[in-house]
Parts: structure tokens; C-alpha cells; sequence
């Protein structure tokens, strides 16, 4: 079955400090496609990415970044120099070939402080 | 401008009394789905949609209906409310469900 885990409930960083967010999934597929979407205090769905299971290239977006590795399953996020802005909820999802179904993960509440 | 609209923000019912709550989009996408959203279970889906006439069980169905008649609306029916089902509620569209999904403000929804 399809399954989505982010382990970090809350993190709480300085401002200016790395960051990384985890995503682990789950999937029996070999093609898939993995998204990150960022929720801030305003409580609006920001996507961020998406990324497919056959392109491991990491991906660098402005102080924004992704690790994908298939051999760990994991699809992490990093944010560079973090920013008071950044503050927000953060949920990794995956949609597979199986069925079409999206599936979340339970999302990071990050905050930075300043 | 490219949007998902739901309607309303906002509602505060009681048990049992049936509610709809309307999500529209204007991008002629063919995928929509309905999440729901709660402190420390994430996004849940509801039911989806990959075309007119074309639906389908999420994860969390129960206690949840929902129409595709025309290709722009998908709205959420709620037959018979529950104090469970007190949530916030978000609809989502996109080209399929390999592609960035396009969220809807949300409704915060209160059942007494």
C-alpha cells in the first residue's frame, strides 16, 4: 500500500540555520511521482514541487532544495538560510500507477525563529 | 485568473442536517479531489474525481457523497453531518494525479 511518512511532527530553527525536512514513502510501483506543499499561517496549499521516480536528480530552487533517493525512499527537503517566512506547515505526498489516489504525509510544522 | 473557489469559508451546523459545500475550478482540469484536513492526521482524501461522471473512494469516504455533472464543480454532500466530521475542508484540482494540485481556500467546518 501506498504511504507517506514525515517522522518530524515540529521543528523550531534560528533564523539563518539549514534545515531539513523528511519524507519517507511507500509504494510498489516503479512509477510514481512525489510533490512537497507548503501550508503557511494563512492556511492557504502552496505546491512546491513534484518530482517523477525516474529522475534522481536533486533539484536546487533558490535556497530550496530536494534529495531524492530511491534507494532510502526518501524525498527530502531542505531549506538554506532559512527565513522567518519559511514558517509553515510542509506535506510531502505521492501518487503512484496502482490507483489514483494522492497520498499525504502528515506534514512538518516548521518554525523559524527570528 | 486560474482559481479554485469553495463556497462557504466558513459554516457552523448540527447533527444531521444535510449540507453542500460547493467547489468550482476554471482551469478545465479533469482531476478534483476533496481532502480533509485535521490536527495531526495531515490531508486526508475523501473521494476524487478523474472526470465527468467519474468518481471514486479516498481514504476517509464514509459519511461523505459527491457529484461530478459537469466538468468546472465537484461538490462535497454531507447527507447526515456528525460532530466527526467537524474539519477543515479542502478542494483540489489538476491536469491528473501526477500533476501539481491546485487547492481551494478551504471551509472550516463545525458540526454540534
Amino acid at each position: 500500500a501506498q504511504k507517506v511518512t514525515q517522522a518530524q511532527t515540529e521543528i523550531s530553527v534560528v533564523e539563518k540555520e539549514d534545515v531539513t525536512l523528511d519524507c519517507v514513502y511507500e509504494t510498489r510501483d516503479t512509477t510514481y511521482y512525489l510533490f512537497w506543499y507548503k501550508q503557511p499561517p494563512s492556511g492557504e496549499l502552496v505546491f512546491l514541487i513534484r518530482r517523477n521516480s525516474f529522475d534522481e536528480q536533486n533539484e536546487i530552487s533558490g535556497r530550496y532544495s530536494w534529495n531524492f533517493q530511491k534507494s532510502t525512499s526518501s524525498f527530502n527537503f531542505t531549506i538554506t538560510a532559512s527565513q522567518v517566512v519559511d514558517s509553515a506547515v510542509y506535506f510531502c505526498a505521492l501518487s503512484d500507477l496502482r490507483d489514483d489516489k494522492i497520498i499525504f504525509g502528515k506534514g512538518t510544522r516548521l518554525h523559524i525563529l527570528p | 485568473e486560474a482559481q479554485v473557489t469553495q463556497n462557504p469559508r466558513y459554516l457552523i451546523t448540527v447533527t444531521g442536517k444535510k449540507l453542500t459545500v460547493t467547489c468550482s475550478q476554471n482551469m478545465n482540469h479533469e482531476y478534483m479531489s476533496w481532502y480533509r484536513q485535521d490536527p495531526g492526521l495531515g490531508l486526508r482524501q475523501i473521494y476524487y474525481s478523474m472526470n465527468v461522471e467519474v468518481t471514486d473512494k479516498g481514504d476517509v469516504p464514509e459519511g461523505y457523497k459527491v457529484s461530478r455533472k459537469e466538468k468546472r464543480n465537484f461538490p462535497l454532500i454531507l447527507e447526515s453531518p456528525s460532530p466527526n466530521q467537524t474539519s477543515l475542508y479542502f478542494c483540489a484540482s489538476s491536469k491528473g494525479e501526477w500533476y501539481e494540485q491546485f487547492f481551494g481556500p478551504g471551509t472550516r467546518l463545525t458540526v454540534l
